[in-house]
């Protein structure tokens, strides 16, 4: 089974750019997550899609946007590009929304997209 | 609001070593708990998880309680190898989010 792939790996953009990363979830999981992963803030939450909808969204302005397909591939987008963008975007997938339990709705990772603004 | 207290790094420790990185947290309810690893380079990979009050998760020889009378769940390993270096970040679970620890950075060397 595939896991959560992510593209690109890594990119370098200059400030004022837009980006757009993406995800493909793990086959049959419809809820996508994304995190943002810096040295001084750690790892923050985003956003999540589940069935093409925005059912929860973190502290972040709102240049920061995403979206879901209907197979559930998932794409944020980052606009006017800011030097503390630079950071790895992690994407992650579940089963189902809700509630993050131990049983099956748990969280698995892609191993990120690093973006470096320059 | 819910949030996750990690030991900081880096625990640097010889091949064979005991080992224990501390973590507590502050929650409404009973939440899930998960630690997971990052490898350099890498993203996240689940290391374990538990439900509920004294559940204990283990993997790959990693172990971890669930202690609801101190709100902790340590991770512990009784003998380390090179091969564990990496990142752990301790995590609980909320309504479709996990709320992380800083990550602790954990050196072995041989």
């Amino acid at each position: 089974k595939a896991g959560v792939t992510q593209t690109p790996r890594y990119l370098i953009k200059t400030r004022g750019q837009q980006v757009t990363l993406s995800c493909s979830p793990i086959s049959g999981h419809r809820s996508v997550s994304w995190y943002q992963q810096t040295p001084g803030q750690g790892l923050q939450f985003l956003f999540e899609y589940f069935s093409e909808t925005q059912r929860n969204k973190g502290n972040f302005p709102g240049r920061f946007s995403g979206r879901q397909f209907s197979n559930s591939r998932s794409e944020m987008n980052v606009s006017t590009l800011e030097l503390g963008d630079s950071a790895l975007y992690l994407c992650a997938s579940s089963l189902e929304w809700g509630r993050i339990s131990s049983g099956a709705n748990v969280l698995t990772f892609g191993a990120g997209s690093r973006l470096t603004v320059l | 609001g819910d949030s996750v207290t990690q030991m900081e790094g880096p625990v640097t420790l010889s091949e064979e070593a005991f080992l224990t990185i501390n973590c507590t947290y502050t929650a409404t309810g009973y939440p899930s708990l998960f630690w997971y690893v990052q490898y350099p380079g890498e993203g996240l990979q689940l290391l374990l998880k538990a439900t509920k009050a004294d559940d204990k998760g283990s993997n790959k020889g990693f172990e971890a309680t669930y202690r609801k009378e101190t709100t902790s769940f340590h991770l512990e390993k009784g003998s380390v190898q090179v091969s564990d270096s990496a990142v752990y970040f301790c995590a609980l679970g909320g309504y479709s989010t996990l709320t992380f620890g800083k990550g602790t950075m954990l050196l072995v060397s041989p």
